[in-house]
């Protein structure tokens, strides 16, 4: 079983629907907790960097944390075309190595 | 402010060949992480540097690769002999804490044939 588990996709959307992104993962050590963005062609980009438990929103974007389920989520409200990227969850422990999942490719299509 | 950069974007050599990846951090980070992403997989860590020193290379394959970092700025990582299963895409990160989010670069292509 891999430490970190993510639907590749691909997740097709039309524009304005909300996008719901997730990953599981099997280490109960870990504590911090990442979302990337990567456009291709180009590298990781990080979007939200939560710690424990808990939700974190910035702007169109909200991190969901839930560790007694070890299950992470993004929600994209208001999806837009230029959102089309695979996003990439990463998490860690003490360590300060994250621990990336394969990536999930969206379409936001107008 | 630049951000992390690399060279070359793509590169092709054939299988016993050497092939040396370059990496400049964003100016001022003393952290640089190399990582790989092999085709289908997640990215892996190989190593990371602080200033000019290997802090961790738990994660490098084997001794064909060799990664520097002269002066503590950029870094190079150098594979002698290239084999197929080298093929991927080597990403480079900066960050100026260890426990900061790392900036990535847009990666070097690399294909072995």
């Amino acid at each position: 079983q891999k430490e970190v588990e993510q639907d590749p996709g691909p997740l097709s959307v039309p524009e304005g629907a909300i996008v719901s992104l997730n990953c599981t993962y099997s280490n109960s050590a870990f504590q911090y907790f990442m979302w990337y963005r990567q456009y291709s062609r180009k590298g990781p980009e990080l979007l939200m960097y939560t710690y424990s438990s808990g939700n974190k929103e910035d702007g169109r974007f909200t991190a969901q944390v839930d560790k007694s389920s070890k299950y992470i989520s993004l929600f994209i409200r208001d999806s837009q075309p230029s959102d089309s990227a695979t996003y990439l969850c990463a998490m860690r422990g003490g360590s300060y190595i994250p621990t990336f999942g394969r990536g999930t490719s969206l379409i936001v299509h107008p | 402010e630049a951000g992390v950069t690399q060279f070359p974007s793509h590169s092709v050599i054939e299988k016993g060949q050497t092939v040396t990846l370059r990496c400049d951090p964003i100016s001022g980070h003393d952290n640089l992480y190399w990582y790989r992403r092999v085709m289908g997989k997640e990215i892996k860590f190989l190593l990371h540097f602080v200033k000019e020193s290997k802090q961790d290379e738990s994660g490098m394959p084997n001794n064909r690769f060799l990664a520097e970092r002269t002066g503590g700025t950029y870094s190079t990582l150098k594979v002698q002999p290239a084999e197929l299963e080298d093929s991927g895409v080597y990403f480079c990160a900066s960050s100026g804490h260890r426990d900061g989010g790392q900036f990535f670069g847009p990666g070097t292509r690399l294909t072995v044939l």
